[in-house]
C-alpha cells in the first residue's frame, strides 16, 4: 500500500528555524511536494522534489532522499503567519495523482 | 487571474436529500481533482479528470457519489442519498496540461457540507 508519516504537531518561537519530517512508503514515486493549508483556506503549494537534494525557495526549502523514503520541510526565519497546516504529498503515478499525509500542524509562538 | 471556483461555498442539508457541488476549475487547466477532507481521515482524493475523461475513481467511497465533466471548464459532484458522515470539506483542484506540472496542483476555497 501507499502511506506516509508525518509529526501531527510542532511549535516553535517567531524567528526560529523548524523542520518538518515526512517518510513515506510506496510502490509508485515521482516525487515529494508541500502544501501549506491556512486554518479555514485551502492547500496552496510550496515546493517539490523530484531528485535527492535540496531545493530552496525563499524562507522555505525542501529536501528528498529516494533511498531513504525521506523527506523534509526547512522553514527559516519564522513568522507568525507561518502558522499552518503543512502537508507532505507524493506524486504517485505522473499523472497528478498525489496523496496526502495526515498533515503537521504548526504553532509559532511569540 | 480567476483560481478554481467552486460553489456553494457551505451547504446544510438533511439526510437523504441530494447535494451538488459545483466547480470551475482554472481556464487552460486539464487535470481536475475532487478531494474532501476530513479531521479523522485527513485529504482525500475522491476522483480525478483528464481532458474531461475519469481517470481514477478509486475513491469514491460508495455508489451514492458520483461526478461528472462534460465540458473542460466544469465539474460536479453529486451525493445522493447524503448521510451524516458526509459531513467534511470538499476540495476541487486543477492541474497545467504536462506531467511535469501534475504535482503543483491549484485548489479552490473548498465547499463546506454539513449533512444534519
Amino acid at each position: 500500500g501507499q502511506s506516509l508519516e508525518q509529526p501531527s504537531e510542532v511549535t516553535a518561537v517567531e524567528g526560529a528555524i523548524v523542520q518538518i519530517n515526512c517518510t513515506y512508503q510506496t510502490s509508485g514515486f515521482y516525487g515529494l511536494s508541500w502544501y501549506q493549508q491556512h486554518d479555514g483556506g485551502a492547500p496552496t503549494f510550496l515546493s517539490y522534489n523530484a531528485l535527492d537534494g535540496l531545493e530552496e525557495t525563499g524562507r522555505f526549502s525542501s529536501f528528498l532522499s529516494r533511498s531513504d523514503s525521506y523527506g523534509y520541510l526547512l522553514l527559516q526565519e519564522l513568522q507568525m503567519k507561518d502558522s499552518a497546516s503543512y502537508f507532505c504529498a507524493f506524486d504517485y503515478n505522473q499523472g497528478g495523482k498525489l496523496i496526502f499525509g495526515q498533515g503537521t500542524e504548526l504553532s509559532v509562538k511569540p | 487571474d480567476a483560481g478554481v471556483i467552486q460553489s456553494p461555498r457551505h451547504e446544510v442539508t438533511e439526510m437523504g436529500q441530494e447535494v451538488t457541488l459545483r466547480c470551475k476549475p482554472i481556464s487552460g487547466h486539464n487535470s481536475l481533482f475532487w478531494y474532501r477532507q476530513t479531521m479523522m481521515r485527513g485529504l482525500e482524493l475522491l476522483i480525478y479528470f483528464n481532458n474531461n475523461v475519469p481517470i481514477d475513481d478509486s475513491g469514491m467511497p460508495e455508489d451514492r457519489f458520483s461526478a461528472k465533466m462534460p465540458n473542460a471548464s466544469f465539474s460536479t459532484l453529486k451525493i445522493q442519498p447524503s448521510e451524516p458522515r458526509d459531513s467534511a470539506v470538499y476540495f476541487c483542484a486543477s492541474t497545467e496540461p504536462g506531467q511535469s506540472s501534475s504535482y503543483e496542483q491549484y485548489f479552490g476555497p473548498g465547499t463546506r457540507l454539513t449533512v444534519t
